[in-house]
């Protein structure tokens, strides 16, 4: 079986200060992992994925993802927050063959964003 | 651009009812899959489905039951509504870039169930 754990389920952080959302996953295969960005009353977004390739994946909105395989990480950071980054983000892990378990998410990060 | 529609935003239910909602998308998606969303529970899969008539219990499948007639519609079903199934219902649809593998999901908008 797959899990995922996000560590933190608030982070405050000042507008233009840098932060960082942590996620850490639990697989015995190989793995897809994605970010998820959730605003007040709207479906889930996606914000970036890793299937293959570079470790070092980014998104349009400045925010970038490192997969750690040795770590079983693949934390989420951004330089400088915007007040319209105030969010709720989700980290998912699926296995690259497939399976039973699906796709699983975290239980989420509340990312607040202080002026 | 994926859409993935959810046929209520919001719903409410009298305990007992058999409760159907419903889900379409329109990217020929193989994949398809039912979350609850809680507050600090963050979303558990419910069921989801690889196929046309094929599905796979996720971590929460008692009281649920599903539906995939079409490759584009799944429907989750409440046998028999209790409270406690109060909550938001995510649908997503994904891709598979490998045999059986799952890529990015795409999700509806939701659904706020509430019973009474």
């Amino acid at each position: 079986a797959q899990s995922v754990t996000q560590l933190d389920s608030q982070v405050p952080v000042f507008e233009e200060a840098p932060v960082e959302l942590r996620c850490n996953y639990s697989s015995s295969v190989s793995v897809y992992l994605f970010w998820y960005v959730q605003y007040p009353n709207q479906g889930l977004q996606l914000l970036l994925k890793y299937l293959s390739g570079s470790t070092l994946v980014e998104s349009i909105n400045g925010f970038e993802a490192e997969f750690n395989k040795s770590q079983t990480s693949f934390h989420l950071r951004k330089p400088s927050v915007h007040i319209s980054d105030t969010a709720e983000y989700f980290c998912a892990v699926s296995a690259t063959g497939g399976g039973a378990d699906g796709l699983t998410f975290g239980k989420g990060t509340h990312l607040i964003i202080q002026p | 651009d994926v859409k993935v529609t959810q046929s209520s935003r919001y719903l409410v239910k009298r305990t007992g009812e058999k409760v159907f909602l419903e889900c379409v998308q329109d990217m020929d998606h193989e994949n398809m899959f039912w979350y609850r969303q809680d507050p600090g529970l963050g979303l558990r899969l419910i069921y989801f489905s690889y196929d046309v008539k094929m599905k796979e219990k996720g971590d929460i499948p008692e009281g649920y039951s599903v539906s995939r007639e079409k490759k584009e519609r799944f429907s989750l079903i409440l046998e028999s509504a209790s409270t406690n199934q109060t909550s938001m219902y995510l649908c997503a649809s994904s891709f598979s870039p490998g045999q059986g593998s799952f890529a990015e999901a795409f999700f509806g908008q939701g659904t706020r169930l509430t019973v009474v």
